[in-house]
């Protein structure tokens, strides 16, 4: 357990709706970090936050944003949903604003049908 | 943009054999490097990382890696697998001057026992 928790587990939605995924931290860890995990792309990096503050962002889709709260837990927000966004969506986190060492949480499994 | 390449889809190997996974990166400035692990259903956890110093790196679960600057190389190794070591692996880049990292696409062991 590496002490990042994601919810929900597994979330299945249509085309075109719009899901909400959570993350909470490890304990301490001020940066959160979310990425897509998809059979055809691989591991891609999307956002990071640090602090409440937007730090980095990747490979992300203007369909898609983030924000994290004052209590560090993150929300990542995906609208207009498309079938080829069906993927394990991972966040993690680490202690300072650099990624040196990131800790994965379970991941949300998301379909799009 | 830096790129990270993983020389093998996927690998099968008796247990007790050795194995040696292949990872090379394209930046040329320096570089943290990592490998992460994916066991099945779980999440990914870190297995080694190198910032500096001693290019012969030792993980968990027995493995190591070694760095080679001049090939560009960061080769994941372990002299006997064991069933349990049948998993995805990823290797991870992050230089010293961007906020991201950016993961290979894998390599999937499968251990046969």
């Amino acid at each position: 357990d590496s002490g990042v928790t994601q919810t929900p587990k597994h979330l299945i939605t249509a085309t075109g709706q719009r899901v909400t995924l959570r993350c909470s931290p490890r304990s301490g860890d001020l940066s959160v970090y979310w990425y897509q995990q998809s059979l055809d792309q691989g591991l891609q990096f999307l956002i990071q936050y640090y602090n409440g503050e937007e730090r980095a962002k990747g490979n992300i889709l203007e369909r898609f944003s983030a924000q994290q709260f004052p209590d560090l837990h993150s929300e990542l927000n995906l609208s207009s949903l498309e079938l080829g966004d069906s993927a394990l969506y991972f966040c993690a986190s680490s202690v300072g604003g650099l990624p040196y060492e990131q800790y994965f949480g379970p991941g949300t499994r998301l379909t799009v049908t | 943009a830096q790129s990270v390449s993983q020389h093998n889809h996927h690998v099968i190997l008796s247990e007790a054999a050795s194995l040696e996974l292949g990872c090379n990166y394209s930046y040329g400035g320096t570089v943290n490097l990592f490998w992460y692990v994916q066991y099945p259903g779980q999440h990914l956890q870190l297995l080694l990382k190198y910032f500096s110093g001693d290019p012969l790196v030792k993980g968990i679960k027995g493995f190591e890696a070694e760095f080679i600057k001049s090939k560009f190389s960061f080769n994941l190794r372990k002299p006997s697998v064991q069933w349990s070591d049948t998993a995805e692996y990823f290797c991870a880049v992050k230089d010293n001057y961007g906020q991201n990292f950016v993961f290979g696409p894998g390599t999937r062991l499968s251990v046969l026992p």
